[in-house]
């Protein structure tokens, strides 16, 4: 099993460009997150899918736009770039036990620069 | 305020020595509580979750909850070089109609050889 992955590992934007962060999971998770990380922030919560079907927005979505294409594929698109956006970006995914508890897997992680 | 609060460090310990990490979180409603650790450029992965009042061990690891305290702790025994990595402290609260998982900005720490 892969587990959770990520592409592209890095890229450089300039201002004003657009692009898709893809993320996919073997795990048959219904859950999947996009997070960013800066440094001295901790990881903040962008976007997340409770379900297929189902997208809501976490502590940062401005400026981003999320699509799950199917339990699998979780996506998130960067439509106008801006510097702020410069960070790394994780995926998760995760599943509720029976214990009450919820473990969140995270992809390699894309190292996005905007110039 | 912040939802969780970690030490950012750096906390330096001695080979062998106990490292002690500490975490307190604002929900008092807050169910689930977890140590991730991440190595500098890697993902964060699973180290120890704890949702019981007390003490529980995974080996060199040992997390520790106060619930009345709202305070979350992580003690490394025998430290190791290869525990040199940022920890970062995850706590499950109960919103509106879902779960929420807040992180704190992690606590680095540098075991010395």
């Amino acid at each position: 099993n892969a587990g959770v992955t990520q592409t592209p590992k890095f890229q450089v934007l300039k201002t004003g460009q657009s692009m898709t962060l893809q993320c996919a999971q073997d795990m048959n998770h219904n859950s999947m997150y996009w997070y960013r990380q800066d440094p001295g922030m901790g990881l903040r919560l962008i976007y997340y899918s409770a379900s297929e079907g189902t997208t809501d927005k976490g502590e940062v979505p401005n400026g981003y736009n999320v699509s799950r294409l199917n339990k699998r594929e979780f996506s998130l698109r960067l439509e106008s770039a801006a510097p702020s956006q410069t960070s790394v970006y994780f995926c998760a995914s995760s599943e509720w036990d029976a214990g009450g508890t919820d473990t969140q897997y995270f992809g390699p992680g894309t190292r996005l620069t905007v110039l | 305020q912040k939802e969780v609060e970690q030490n950012s460090g750096p906390l330096s310990v001695p080979e062998g020595a106990i490292a002690s990490l500490n975490c307190t979180y604002s929900d008092r409603g807050s169910q689930s509580f977890f140590w991730y650790r991440q190595y500098s450029g890697k993902s964060p992965e699973l180290i120890m979750f704890i949702y019981s009042n007390g003490d529980k061990e995974d080996g060199r690891f040992t997390a520790q909850l106060n619930k009345a305290s709202q305070y979350v702790s992580l003690l490394i025994r025998d430290s190791q070089p290869s525990d040199s990595a940022t920890y970062l402290c995850a706590v499950i609260s109960k919103g509106t109609n879902d779960y929420k998982l807040s992180f704190g900005a992690g606590t680095t720490v540098t075991v010395r050889a």
